[in-house]
């Protein structure tokens, strides 16, 4: 069965510094994709980023990069120039051909002025 | 565009009594998903529609809960009778799954509805 970890519960990084919100998953699947969702305080999931596990290229959306390792089977979220707005929960998700989009537990981060 | 739409946004009940909760996706977006959000965790799939029909349904305690989406638009998720322990929020998702794509590709979602029952 495919499951997601994420170990880091909660994370907090000073304003305009990077942090890096870490991601493991296991499959047995060759075809996937993962996704980091940011959950604010208003609960709605917004889609941060999203690799295809084809591309060996890391994906990148403005501030926010993955580090994409598919042997390892890890798949971390970097925020660069953190702001004050991106403080929320943080989730790692993963979903194969089954449609089933299977999430982490979340990671909350903080963001210190 | 109009997002996802759910209500009611909280809902306070006594155990043992029933509740709703209404979704209507994005217009044109034939996939619908119910999540159930436990406090401090990830969303866990209870159903997904694709149009009218149920294509996963195995995670939905169905002794208790039942869904429906008439019409292939909006849905329903009903609990009759909650239990203390359904106490969570319900999140809404809709995407559009065309053949041969993931519907799982770009998910939209609701805000939710945060049950807490008493």
């Amino acid at each position: 069965a495919q499951t997601v970890t994420q170990s880091q519960p909660e994370m907090s990084v000073q304003e305009a510094e990077t942090v890096t919100l870490s991601c493991t998953y296991d499959t047995s699947e060759s075809d996937y994709y993962l996704f980091w969702y940011k959950q604010p305080p208003s609960r709605q999931m917004i889609l941060v980023i999203r690799q295809e596990a084809y591309k060996q290229q890391n994906a990148t959306e403005n501030r926010f990069s993955v580090n994409f390792q598919k042997a390892a089977k890890s798949f971390s979220l970097k925020i660069s120039d953190s702001q004050l707005g991106d403080a929320a929960m943080y989730f790692c998700a993963y979903t194969s051909n089954t449609g089933k989009l299977i999430f982490g537990q979340g990671t909350t981060l903080q963001v210190k002025p | 565009e109009a997002g996802v739409v759910q209500s009611p946004r909280y809902k306070i009940i006594e155990k043992k009594q029933p509740v709703a909760f209404w979704c209507n996706p994005i217009s044109g977006h034939n996939t619908l998903y119910w999540y159930r959000q436990n406090l401090g965790q990830g969303p866990e799939l209870l159903i997904r529609y694709e149009n009218e029909e149920a294509v996963d349904d195995s995670q939905l305690p169905k002794d208790r809960f039942s869904a429906e989406r008439l019409k292939g638009v909006d849905s329903t998720l009903k609990i009759q009778p909650a239990e203390l322990g359904d106490s969570a929020v319900y999140l809404c998702a809709s995407s559009f799954s065309a053949g041969g794509t993931w519907a799982n590709e770009k998910l939209f979602f609701g805000s939710g509805t945060q049950l807490s029952v008493l």
